[in-house]
């Protein structure tokens, strides 16, 4: 079955230290995306990618890095300069990033507490 | 600037009635898709509909129907004959970045 897949379900960070959340897809999307999701604020975007190799900044992406070496791989870095971490986040693809091709594809996100 | 504003919160309705989730927008482009988007209790986004903006007729799916309204900058969802299964947060989309705070829709037995 063709979908997105998040892991871990939950991630769990120790002040100062970095966590990787994985975001798979295997649509043959060439858009990917990662949105923030806090109580009562909807969903913000942190960071977008297009194509291979190229991303762009969102509106929260301090403290946060990603990397899209592969087509099918967006990865999401939460450093220790985000201080406030804890949140649901959401992965999502779409085929591109204009037109009907916006529709977007979520996964089933991974929600991220600070111990 | 681009944003959607989802004004209801928190929505309670007795299954069967119908129930209207409202959505209003604001862009300057000319040419912009919008987006519903269901999240139950599970987390995942599952996408509803896609709208043109230069399509303003208004669609139905079984029991959804969506009015689009360019004038009043507005993209309202209906559910007819609400289920239990309709209990879910629903948010409006603009382009693929902008997202509304949701309206968290509960539909009581």
């Amino acid at each position: 079955d063709g979908g997105i897949t998040q892991s871990p379900k939950y991630l769990f960070r120790k002040e100062g230290q970095n966590v990787t959340l994985s975001c798979e897809q295997n649509l043959n999307h060439d858009a990917m995306y990662w949105y923030r999701q806090d109580p009562g604020q909807g969903l913000r975007l942190i960071y977008y990618s297009q194509i291979v190799n190229d991303f762009q900044k969102g509106d929260i992406a301090e403290g946060y890095s990603v990397s899209r070496e592969k087509k099918e791989s967006f990865p999401l870095t939460v450093t220790s300069a985000q201080k406030n971490p804890t949140a649901f986040y959401l992965c999502a693809s779409s085929k591109g990033t204009s037109g009907d091709q916006e529709t977007q594809y979520f996964g089933p996100g991974t929600r991220l507490l600070v111990l | 600037a681009q944003k959607v504003t989802q004004a209801q919160t928190e929505i309670s309705v007795v299954e069967k009635e119908d129930v209207t989730l409202d959505c209003v927008y604001e862009t300057r482009d000319t040419t912009y898709y919008l987006f519903w988007y269901k999240q139950p209790p599970s987390g995942e986004l599952v996408f509803l509909i896609r709208r043109n903006s230069f399509d303003e007729q208004n669609e139905i799916s079984g029991r959804y129907s969506w009015n689009f309204q360019k004038s009043t900058s507005s993209f309202n969802f209906t559910i007819t004959a609400s289920q239990v299964v309709d209990s879910a947060v629903y948010f409006c989309a603009l382009i693929q970045f902008y997202f509304g705070t949701g309206t968290s829709l509960t539909v009581i037995p």
